[in-house]
Parts: structure tokens; sequence; C-alpha cells
């Protein structure tokens, strides 16, 4: 079975530049998640969705991000404009809904490295 | 006061040896508990949850403790494969109503042959 897919692996881009990242969960799953990852913070959630809904964007840094989920198998994450401090992996992961549903871990995927120059 | 802590290491320890691992909470409401492995530059991936009763997956046991708002993991006759960044994460409840995956921000393991 796929796991979640992210595009690209690797983006570079210069200051200014509108950046866009994509994630395909893996299938059936409802719930998905955008994570940033820096060494200074670790793991930071940004925002997730259930039922493509967004439920908490609280974690969203600025008014610079914003995310989509058009459909149960696609979602962006969308940064414009860029800046260097948004250099980071950004990941993304998904979770399905059993009916223990708080037990059930994530998946992620492969993440996107960013570097804003 | 951090929502998720662990000790970052690295705990630099000889094949064989057995390590263990804590990791505090601070929301008592919290509902699920689970251990993660990161290599470098890789994503994280399940290693266990960690159950009320504690549970064992091979060389590794996982315990809760939620009176004192822990959770341990516990490597033992540890591997050169082990090593890796291990990441404690908690489903955590975030009033009036969701819940929030939070992550540790993970302790470093190496084993040393």
């Amino acid at each position: 079975d796929a796991g979640v897919i992210q595009s690209p692996r690797h983006e570079v881009t210069e200051m200014g530049q509108e950046v866009t990242l994509r994630c395909k969960p893996i299938s059936g799953h409802d719930y998905l998640f955008w994570y940033r990852q820096t060494m200074m913070r670790g793991l930071e959630l940004l925002i997730y969705f259930n039922n493509n809904v967004p439920i908490d964007d609280s974690g969203m840094p600025e008014d610079r991000f914003s995310a989509k989920m058009p459909n149960a198998s696609f979602s962006t994450l969308k940064i414009q404009p860029s800046e260097p401090r948004d250099s980071a992996v950004y990941f993304c992961a998904s979770r399905g809904t059993p009916q223990a549903s708080t037990n059930s871990p994530l998946h992620f995927g492969n993440g996107t490295r960013l570097t804003v120059t | 006061r951090k929502e998720v802590e662990q000790d970052p290491g690295p705990f630099n320890v000889p094949e064989g040896a057995t390590v263990a691992f804590n990791c505090t909470y601070s929301n008592s409401a919290s509902q699920s508990f689970f251990w993660y492995r990161q290599d470098c530059r890789k994503e994280p991936k399940l290693l266990m949850s960690v159950y009320s009763s504690g549970n064992e997956d091979g060389r590794f046991t996982a315990q809760l403790n939620r009176a004192s708002q822990y959770i341990s993991l516990l490597i033992r006759d540890s591997k050169l494969s082990d090593s890796a960044t291990y990441l404690c994460v908690v489903n955590m409840y975030i009033p009036p109503g969701t819940y929030k995956y939070i992550f540790g921000t993970g302790t470093r393991l190496k084993v040393l042959a």
C-alpha cells in the first residue's frame, strides 16, 4: 500500500517567491496534518483537517501561510511570500479513524525540505 | 513548561547495553501515547504505541505512568541500528474540544561498536 506521498522532496527558492507543498494522504484516512520541523523548535503542528475541513490552524505562523484540502486525496500548504526563516522540513501526516480514535498513530510522508535564500 | 519534555541526549551506549528514556507530559487529560523513531534526514516512523498496562515488542518495552505523567521506553541488547532520535508523542486534549498530537523534541541515541 502506498504511504503518505509528498512533493517536491526538495525546494530551493528565493525570498519573496510563492512556494506550494503537496500531500496525498493514505487512502481512507480522514485526518491530515501538516507539521514543520526545525532544529530549534522540533516538530510543530501547523494545521490539521478532518474530512477535508480545517479543524485547528492555530499553529499556522502568520498570514503568509495557507493550507487547503479540496478533496480527500489531496492537500496543499502554500507560503506567499516566502522568507528565509521559513526554511525547514515540512511533513504531512495522515490518520484513520478506528473506533478508539484517539489511539490511532500518525503516518508521515517523506517530507519536503524547503530552503529559502 | 513545555507540554511534552524529553532529555535531548545524546545517550552514547555500547552495543548490547540496556538504555531507557523518559518523557513527561503536562496535560493530565492526555489520551494516547506513542514512541516514534526518526533517522537523520528521514520522516518519523512509529516505533510503538504505549498502553496503560505497559507493552513489549521484542527488545523494546514501553510504559505509561498516568499518576506521574510520564512514559518510558526501554531498549534491551541495543544494536548499532538502534542509533536514531526517539520522539515521544502525546495525543493531548486541548479545551474546548479538540485533540492534538504533541511531539517532544526527541532523545538522540548513539550505539557504539
